[in-house]
């Protein structure tokens, strides 16, 4: 079975603008959340969907969205790009409850952005 | 102050060694608590959970200590393949059921 896959695996922008990070969590998978890490951290929880609603938002500005497709899968997005925005963004998909494993998240090998 | 806190080492340590990490969390709400381990510019992947009676894996042995918020990790016999970041990790069970990571402790064994 394939794992969770994420596009692009590398992005370069510039300050101010916008980028769109995609993830396609693992099949059966419906809950889909997303983790920025800047270097010499851990990830840090930035959003998390379920059924195409979102559940759960961690304390990220504005600047941060993302949605659920029926097809579980996801995008984040971040307007008006800082250099601090420069990080592995990761996608996690998670079973269902009372499936096999749905204590874990199962994480994509992430989206490495650039801000310049 | 952080919600999960670990020692960022780096702990170097010859093959065959015994190794042990510690982690704290500060919300008494963290229901679930698990290891996972990153290697360098890859994604994190779970070790293993940790449970209030304490729990082996091979050579890995998780204990966590409800009282005191502190979750241990212990490695024996280390190999080399073990090198790598280990994320201490904490969850609420109720809500959003995102998890929340420590920094990291990293993890050089030496020939």
């Amino acid at each position: 079975d394939a794992g969770v896959t994420q596009s692009p695996t590398h992005l370069i922008k510039t300050r101010g603008q916008q980028v769109t990070l995609r993830c396609s969590p693992i099949s059966g998978h419906k809950s889909v959340s997303w983790y920025q890490q800047v270097l010499g951290q851990g990830p840090q929880f930035i959003f998390q969907y379920y059924e195409k609603e979102e559940r759960g938002r961690g304390n990220f500005p504005d600047r941060f969205s993302a949605r659920q497709f029926p097809n579980y899968s996801s995008e984040l997005n971040v307007n008006a790009l800082l250099l601090g925005d420069s990080a592995l963004y990761l996608c996690a998909s998670s079973p269902p409850q009372g499936a096999t494993k749905d204590n874990e998240q199962f994480f994509g090998p992430g989206t490495r952005l650039t801000v310049l | 102050r952080k919600e999960v806190e670990q020692d960022p080492g780096p702990f170097n340590v010859p093959e065959g060694a015994t190794v042990a990490f510690n982690c704290t969390y500060s919300n008494s709400a963290s229901q679930s608590f698990f290891w996972y381990r990153q290697d360098c510019r890859k994604e994190p992947k779970l070790l293993m959970s940790v449970y209030s009676s304490g729990n082996e894996d091979g050579r890995f042995t998780a204990q966590l200590n409800r009282a005191s918020q502190y979750i241990s990790l212990l490695i024996r016999d280390s190999k080399l393949s073990d090198s790598a970041t280990y994320l201490c990790v904490v969850r609420r069970d109720t809500g959003r059921r995102a998890l929340t990571f420590g920094s990291g402790t990293r993890l050089q064994v030496q020939p």
